[in-house]
């Protein structure tokens, strides 16, 4: 069975633009969340997305917005990018209701904004 | 908020040497996770505990959650080239959503 799977997975932008990051969960599962792993640091919690619903929002700026569809794949966007926004984003999923640690993580986007 | 610190921040050991990096929270845990993670890539779920004094040991890597339920530690014995990688200690956040508070990680090096 495929993993939880992440697109692109490396990506160059400059400061302004906008970027897209995309996940597909396991099959099976409806939760999607996304985390922020800046070089050097543990992964920060950003969204999570169950049933196209956000359940959560971490400590993320407006800028940052995401969206779940009716096949709970999720997108994570960013507007106005940063040069602190240079980082891997993690797209994690797993059955809504278990502990916070039974999610899948996919092997991640590395966005260098320059 | 719940915090996770850990120590050491990086470790270099020699090949069939013995580690332990610890993980200490600022809140009781109500669920700690382990994961390693090879650099740039994503996280490999090792153990989890849940119960104040537990113990779990899976190949030669074993992790405990004190009586307390605010420190764990993750042990490694006989290391090898493959233990190398980031070791990330995860809290269930707790706050209604399936969010995890993590660490900041541990950098592990195994010399030959």
């Amino acid at each position: 069975d495929a993993g939880v799977t992440q697109s692109p997975t490396h990506l160059i932008k400059t400061r302004g633009q906008h970027v897209t990051l995309r996940c597909s969960p396991i099959s099976g599962h409806k939760s999607v969340s996304w985390y922020q792993q800046v070089l050097g640091q543990g992964p920060q919690f950003i969204f999570q997305y169950y049933e196209k619903e956000e359940r959560g929002r971490g400590n993320f700026p407006d800028r940052f917005s995401a969206r779940q569809f009716p096949n709970y794949s999720s997108e994570l966007n960013v507007n106005a990018l940063l040069l602190g926004d240079s980082a891997l984003y993690l797209c994690a999923s797993s059955f809504l209701g278990l502990p916070a640690g039974e999610q899948f993580f996919g092997p991640g986007t590395r966005l260098t904004v320059l | 908020s719940q915090e996770l610190e850990q120590s050491p921040q990086s470790l270099i050991v020699q090949e069939g040497k013995n580690l332990t990096i610890n993980c200490t929270s600022s809140k009781t845990l109500y669920g700690l996770y382990w994961y390693k993670q090879k650099y740039g890539e994503g996280l490999i779920f090792l153990m989890m505990l849940q119960k104040g004094g537990e113990e779990k040991s899976h190949e030669k890597i074993t992790a405990k959650l004190d009586e307390k339920k605010q420190q764990s530690s993750l042990h490694i014995t006989a290391s090898q080239p493959s233990h190398a990688g980031i070791y990330l200690c995860g809290a269930d956040g707790r706050q209604g959503a399936q969010k995890l508070v993590f660490g900041q990680g541990t950098r592990l090096t195994i010399n030959p």
